[in-house]
Protein backbone atom coordinates (compact mmCIF):
# COMPACT_ATOMS: atom_id res chain seq x y z
CA UNK A 1 0.00 0.00 0.00
CA UNK A 2 1.32 3.55 -0.92
CA UNK A 3 2.30 5.92 1.60
CA UNK A 4 2.98 9.31 1.26
CA UNK A 5 4.52 11.15 4.15
CA UNK A 6 5.98 14.98 4.42
CA UNK A 7 8.02 16.96 7.09
CA UNK A 8 7.71 18.98 8.20
CA UNK A 9 4.12 19.10 9.15
CA UNK A 10 4.14 22.71 10.20
CA UNK A 11 6.41 25.18 9.23
CA UNK A 12 7.05 28.92 10.78
CA UNK A 13 9.60 30.73 8.94
CA UNK A 14 10.51 34.48 8.47
CA UNK A 15 10.75 36.57 5.43
CA UNK A 16 13.46 36.45 3.40
CA UNK A 17 14.14 32.68 4.86
CA UNK A 18 15.10 29.89 2.37
CA UNK A 19 13.31 26.36 3.49
CA UNK A 20 12.62 22.68 2.36
CA UNK A 21 9.62 20.49 2.01
CA UNK A 22 10.32 17.12 1.92
CA UNK A 23 7.79 14.35 0.62
CA UNK A 24 8.91 10.27 0.83
CA UNK A 25 6.81 7.78 -0.72
CA UNK A 26 6.89 3.93 0.11
CA UNK A 27 6.32 2.32 -3.49
CA UNK A 28 7.69 3.18 -7.06
CA UNK A 29 6.08 5.94 -8.76
CA UNK A 30 7.12 7.95 -11.41
CA UNK A 31 4.54 10.68 -10.90
CA UNK A 32 4.25 13.28 -7.93
CA UNK A 33 2.34 16.24 -7.74
CA UNK A 34 2.84 19.24 -5.44
CA UNK A 35 -0.81 21.16 -4.21
CA UNK A 36 -1.40 24.49 -2.72
CA UNK A 37 -4.29 24.95 -0.56
CA UNK A 38 -5.03 28.41 1.33
CA UNK A 39 -7.75 28.35 4.01
CA UNK A 40 -11.05 27.35 3.30
CA UNK A 41 -10.06 26.92 -0.21
CA UNK A 42 -9.46 23.98 -2.63
CA UNK A 43 -6.17 23.19 -3.95
CA UNK A 44 -4.02 24.23 -6.44
CA UNK A 45 -1.65 22.29 -8.80
CA UNK A 46 1.72 23.75 -8.57
CA UNK A 47 4.01 21.06 -10.50
CA UNK A 48 3.58 17.92 -11.82
CA UNK A 49 7.21 15.75 -11.22
CA UNK A 50 6.93 12.79 -14.11
CA UNK A 51 10.41 11.82 -14.13
CA UNK A 52 13.83 11.00 -11.93
CA UNK A 53 16.07 13.94 -11.75
CA UNK A 54 12.90 16.33 -12.49
CA UNK A 55 12.95 19.88 -11.65
CA UNK A 56 10.51 22.37 -12.05
CA UNK A 57 10.66 26.26 -11.26
CA UNK A 58 7.91 28.65 -11.01
CA UNK A 59 8.68 31.99 -8.95
CA UNK A 60 10.72 31.62 -5.61
CA UNK A 61 9.21 27.64 -5.40
CA UNK A 62 10.91 24.80 -6.85
CA UNK A 63 10.28 21.22 -7.16
CA UNK A 64 12.81 18.10 -7.58
CA UNK A 65 12.11 13.84 -7.35
CA UNK A 66 14.48 11.69 -7.28
CA UNK A 67 12.73 8.44 -8.03
CA UNK A 68 15.36 6.04 -6.59
CA UNK A 69 15.07 7.79 -3.19
CA UNK A 70 11.36 7.84 -3.58
CA UNK A 71 11.64 11.35 -2.33
CA UNK A 72 10.46 15.16 -3.59
CA UNK A 73 11.49 18.40 -2.51
CA UNK A 74 9.72 21.94 -2.48
CA UNK A 75 12.10 24.60 -1.79
CA UNK A 76 10.97 28.04 -1.07
CA UNK A 77 14.06 30.86 -1.61
CA UNK A 78 12.94 34.20 -0.04
CA UNK A 79 9.80 33.55 1.01
CA UNK A 80 7.38 36.04 1.40
CA UNK A 81 4.38 36.28 3.18
CA UNK A 82 2.19 35.62 0.32
CA UNK A 83 3.48 32.01 0.26
CA UNK A 84 1.98 31.30 3.43
CA UNK A 85 -0.67 28.20 2.63
CA UNK A 86 -0.73 24.33 3.08
CA UNK A 87 1.22 22.32 0.88
CA UNK A 88 0.62 18.40 -0.09
CA UNK A 89 2.16 16.32 -2.39
CA UNK A 90 0.68 13.46 -3.97
CA UNK A 91 1.83 10.43 -5.28
CA UNK A 92 0.14 8.21 -8.08
CA UNK A 93 -0.29 4.59 -7.45
CA UNK A 94 -2.65 1.71 -9.06
CA UNK A 95 -4.29 4.72 -10.89
CA UNK A 96 -5.42 7.03 -7.64
CA UNK A 97 -3.49 9.88 -6.11
CA UNK A 98 -2.54 9.72 -2.71
CA UNK A 99 -1.71 12.39 -0.48
CA UNK A 100 0.70 13.12 1.94
CA UNK A 101 -0.81 14.99 5.06
CA UNK A 102 0.18 18.57 4.05
CA UNK A 103 3.32 21.49 5.28
CA UNK A 104 1.21 24.03 6.61
CA UNK A 105 3.37 27.36 6.10
CA UNK A 106 3.45 30.54 8.00
CA UNK A 107 5.64 33.59 6.57
CA UNK A 108 6.12 35.81 9.08
CA UNK A 109 7.31 39.60 8.41
CA UNK B 1 -15.74 28.55 -16.24
CA UNK B 2 -14.61 24.85 -17.14
CA UNK B 3 -14.22 22.68 -13.99
CA UNK B 4 -15.58 20.37 -11.16
CA UNK B 5 -18.57 21.96 -9.73
CA UNK B 6 -19.53 20.72 -6.32
CA UNK B 7 -22.82 21.16 -4.59
CA UNK B 8 -23.69 22.13 -1.96
CA UNK B 9 -20.81 24.01 -0.71
CA UNK B 10 -22.06 24.06 2.80
CA UNK B 11 -24.42 21.13 4.75
CA UNK B 12 -25.42 20.30 8.29
CA UNK B 13 -27.10 17.14 8.79
CA UNK B 14 -27.99 15.19 12.06
CA UNK B 15 -27.17 12.40 12.91
CA UNK B 16 -29.16 9.03 10.85
CA UNK B 17 -30.25 11.46 8.09
CA UNK B 18 -29.17 10.80 4.40
CA UNK B 19 -27.76 13.13 1.59
CA UNK B 20 -25.80 13.06 -1.67
CA UNK B 21 -23.67 15.11 -2.54
CA UNK B 22 -23.60 16.12 -6.01
CA UNK B 23 -19.93 16.72 -8.65
CA UNK B 24 -20.23 17.34 -12.11
CA UNK B 25 -17.29 18.18 -14.31
CA UNK B 26 -17.15 20.08 -17.72
CA UNK B 27 -13.59 19.13 -19.23
CA UNK B 28 -14.68 15.30 -21.04
CA UNK B 29 -12.36 13.90 -18.11
CA UNK B 30 -13.04 9.91 -17.77
CA UNK B 31 -12.18 9.45 -14.23
CA UNK B 32 -13.62 10.84 -11.37
CA UNK B 33 -13.19 10.89 -7.46
CA UNK B 34 -13.83 11.28 -4.57
CA UNK B 35 -12.21 12.98 -1.15
CA UNK B 36 -12.59 13.85 2.47
CA UNK B 37 -9.76 16.17 4.27
CA UNK B 38 -9.59 16.12 8.08
CA UNK B 39 -7.29 18.44 10.01
CA UNK B 40 -3.67 16.85 9.70
CA UNK B 41 -4.66 13.79 7.59
CA UNK B 42 -4.10 15.34 4.28
CA UNK B 43 -7.26 14.08 1.60
CA UNK B 44 -7.84 10.35 1.84
CA UNK B 45 -9.96 8.77 -0.83
CA UNK B 46 -13.22 7.55 -0.79
CA UNK B 47 -14.25 6.02 -3.85
CA UNK B 48 -12.99 6.31 -7.54
CA UNK B 49 -14.21 5.77 -11.14
CA UNK B 50 -11.99 5.21 -13.57
CA UNK B 51 -14.65 5.43 -16.59
CA UNK B 52 -17.97 5.86 -16.72
CA UNK B 53 -19.54 2.52 -15.86
CA UNK B 54 -16.88 1.85 -13.11
CA UNK B 55 -16.68 2.41 -9.50
CA UNK B 56 -14.10 1.07 -7.14
CA UNK B 57 -13.43 1.57 -3.35
CA UNK B 58 -10.74 3.80 -2.22
CA UNK B 59 -9.21 4.38 1.39
CA UNK B 60 -12.15 5.09 3.62
CA UNK B 61 -15.60 3.71 1.73
CA UNK B 62 -17.34 2.79 4.82
CA UNK B 63 -20.65 4.75 5.11
CA UNK B 64 -20.90 6.29 1.77
CA UNK B 65 -21.90 5.11 -1.78
CA UNK B 66 -21.58 6.62 -4.89
CA UNK B 67 -22.92 6.50 -8.32
CA UNK B 68 -21.38 7.09 -11.94
CA UNK B 69 -25.05 8.89 -13.55
CA UNK B 70 -22.85 9.61 -16.64
CA UNK B 71 -19.53 11.00 -17.78
CA UNK B 72 -20.38 14.13 -16.66
CA UNK B 73 -21.40 13.64 -12.96
CA UNK B 74 -20.05 11.16 -10.24
CA UNK B 75 -22.48 11.21 -7.09
CA UNK B 76 -21.56 10.44 -2.95
CA UNK B 77 -24.12 9.32 -0.88
CA UNK B 78 -24.35 8.80 3.08
CA UNK B 79 -26.94 6.87 3.91
CA UNK B 80 -27.09 7.52 7.90
CA UNK B 81 -24.61 10.15 8.64
CA UNK B 82 -22.43 9.99 11.74
CA UNK B 83 -20.62 12.84 13.37
CA UNK B 84 -17.36 11.13 12.03
CA UNK B 85 -18.16 11.80 8.87
CA UNK B 86 -18.09 15.91 9.90
CA UNK B 87 -15.46 16.95 7.10
CA UNK B 88 -14.61 18.82 3.91
CA UNK B 89 -16.03 16.68 1.08
CA UNK B 90 -13.32 17.01 -2.66
CA UNK B 91 -14.15 15.70 -5.95
CA UNK B 92 -11.77 15.76 -8.37
CA UNK B 93 -11.00 14.63 -12.34
CA UNK B 94 -8.93 13.39 -14.89
CA UNK B 95 -8.41 12.86 -18.34
CA UNK B 96 -6.17 9.72 -19.89
CA UNK B 97 -3.54 11.50 -19.34
CA UNK B 98 -2.93 13.32 -15.78
CA UNK B 99 0.38 13.16 -16.08
CA UNK B 100 0.04 16.33 -18.80
CA UNK B 101 -2.75 17.92 -17.36
CA UNK B 102 -2.71 16.45 -13.62
CA UNK B 103 -6.46 16.27 -11.68
CA UNK B 104 -8.50 18.86 -10.90
CA UNK B 105 -10.87 19.73 -7.93
CA UNK B 106 -13.68 21.40 -7.10
CA UNK B 107 -14.16 23.89 -4.30
CA UNK B 108 -15.40 21.33 -1.73
CA UNK B 109 -18.85 20.54 0.42
CA UNK B 110 -18.26 21.39 3.93
CA UNK B 111 -20.53 18.95 5.64
CA UNK B 112 -21.15 19.15 9.54
CA UNK B 113 -22.87 15.94 11.26
CA UNK B 114 -24.56 16.90 14.66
Amino acid sequence: ELKVEQNPLFLSMQEGKNYTIYCNYSTTSDRLYWYRQDPGKSLESLFVLLSNGAVKQEGRLMASLDTKARLSTLHITAAVHDLSATYFCAVVGAQKLVFGQGTRLTINP
Amino acid sequence: NAGVTQTPKFQVLKTGQSMTLQCAQDMNHNSMYWYRQDPGMGLRLIYYSASEGTTDKGEVPNGYNVSRLNKREFSLRLESAAPSQTSVYFCASSDWQPELYGYTFGSGTRLTVV
